[in-house]
């Protein structure tokens, strides 16, 4: 397994108050990624980071913020915690694209399960 | 837009029977193909992809699947399920430079004794 941890594993919070998610990484991989997984949408790309202090939104970005100060760590913050953010977070890792235009494979984390009362 | 389906939420096989799982996928340009496999309470651990080449790819575990261009698929199979293979499975496509991930909602297998 990819030395990926997250903290917590799991959290209850009540709604309007501020959570922040952990991702650690012993792998030194340059890229880093925060997805949410709600039953019937898979798994959906709310932030990543392709760098220290480079960071941009995904898909579902709105109402999450994120910051990454050093390779191995990558934050997920929400700001005022709302119902709908009620999901299981994943974090995942990669290295960057061997060439322009490609993909490489990602590592996941094994989830942070929030409850947003 | 880019897009991947899954047609099938919930699959039930025998133990011992083969199995296909369905993936579509709606993407312009070249396509980096995933598979990835999610036990209960895990994260989602890869089973093989396809960036190039041989369209017929092997993963781990007995999994293989093929990518069919003129389809837009690329179906995962496995010619004998084992008890163990009970899971969720998300297709998966990577998209330029990695910016981006897109994944199918998953399909539940069931394996029956």
């Amino acid at each position: 397994d990819a030395g990926i941890t997250q903290s917590p594993r799991h959290k209850v919070t009540e709604t309007g108050t501020p959570v922040t998610l952990r991702c650690h990484q012993t792998e030194n991989h340059r890229y880093m990624y925060w997805y949410r997984q709600d039953p019937g949408h898979g798994l959906r790309l709310i932030h990543y980071s392709y760098g220290v202090k480079d960071t941009d939104k995904g898909e579902v970005s709105d109402g999450y913020s994120v910051s990454r100060s050093k390779t191995e760590d990558f934050l997920l913050t929400l700001e005022s915690a709302t119902s709908s953010q009620t999901s299981v977070y994943f974090c995942a890792i990669s290295e960057p694209p061997l060439m322009t235009g490609g993909s490489e494979t990602q590592y996941f984390g094994p989830g942070t399960r929030l409850l947003v009362l | 837009a880019q897009s991947v389906t899954q047609p099938d939420i919930h699959i039930t096989v025998s133990e011992g029977a083969s199995l296909e799982l369905r993936c579509n996928y709606s993407y312009g340009a070249t396509p980096y193909l995933f598979w990835y496999v999610q036990s209960p309470g895990q994260g989602l651990q890869l089973l093989l992809k396809y960036f190039s080449g041989d369209t017929l790819v092997q993963g781990i575990k007995g999994f293989e699947a093929e990518f069919k261009r003129s389809q837009s698929s690329f179906n995962l199979r496995k010619p004998s399920v084992h008890w163990s293979d009970a899971a969720e499975y998300f297709c998966a496509v990577g998209l330029y430079n990695n910016n981006d991930m897109r994944f199918g909602a998953g399909t539940r297998l069931t394996v029956k004794p």
